[in-house]
């Protein structure tokens, strides 16, 4: 069964990069038939799709994001990761990694993140 | 980019009762659309996909319904446990999109 962790710094300064991983268990990140993805969601607020990639590393990315974002795979550690940079308040959120199929979801438990000095 | 707008924002039901939640999207999204259900301090959780698929372990009082644009989650009769905030989700174009939510309290 698949399971998703999301791990990295839970406190990011303004101005710098937020960097998470998500490590995969119980399947390959190499497979076919996913597309990974990390979504946000800000406290009290609701979802906020942030880019996906493939496992071709094709990646999509939400274009209001998108001078900001990179999402990349390491197949040999069985993990995907986002950066994100020149982070402001506005980025604080609840940060998702997630699988997705033609027929399941899988998502991680969420990590929050908070941006401030 | 797709707009996915819900309603109604909030929905007041009692146990029992039908529930109907609405999406409607701002340009076809033929019939890929998913809806997720979120409690406080969980990830969101798969309910249908493509419209009007239940997902492995979801119990048949929800159903999808809708194509193109309009989309109807139905929950037959309400379960205690089924009050949280429901989102939809488009897969047809990039990138994915989630409507704003519906929270469904207990009246």
């Amino acid at each position: 069964q698949l399971q998703l962790q999301e791990s990295g710094p839970g406190l990011v300064k303004p101005s710098e990069t937020l960097s998470l991983t998500c490590t995969v268990s119980g399947g390959s990140i190499s497979s076919s038939s996913y597309y990974w993805g990390w979504i946000r969601q800000p406290p009290g607020k609701g979802l906020e799709w942030i880019g996906s990639i493939y496992y071709s590393g094709s990646t999509y990315y939400n274009p209001s994001l998108k001078s900001r974002v990179t999402i990349s795979v390491d197949t040999s550690k069985n993990q995907f990761s986002l950066k994100l940079s020149s982070v402001t308040a506005a980025d604080t959120a609840v940060y998702y990694c997630a699988s997705f199929d033609s027929s399941s979801s899988v998502w991680g438990q969420g990590t929050l993140v908070t941006v401030s000095s | 980019e797709i707009v996915l707008t819900q309603s109604p924002a909030t929905l007041s039901l009692s146990p029992g009762e039908r529930a109907t939640l609405s999406c409607r999207a701002s340009q076809s999204v033929s019939s890929y659309l998913a809806w997720y259900q979120q409690k406080p301090g969980q990830a969101p959780r798969l309910l249908i996909y493509d419209a009007s698929n239940r997902a492995t372990g979801i119990p048949a009082r929800f159903s999808g319904s809708g194509s193109g644009t309009d989309f109807t989650l139905t929950i037959s009769s309400l379960e205690p446990e089924d009050f949280a905030v429901y989102y939809c989700q488009q897969r047809s174009n990039w990138p994915d999109t989630f409507g704003q939510g519906t929270r469904l309290e207990i009246k």
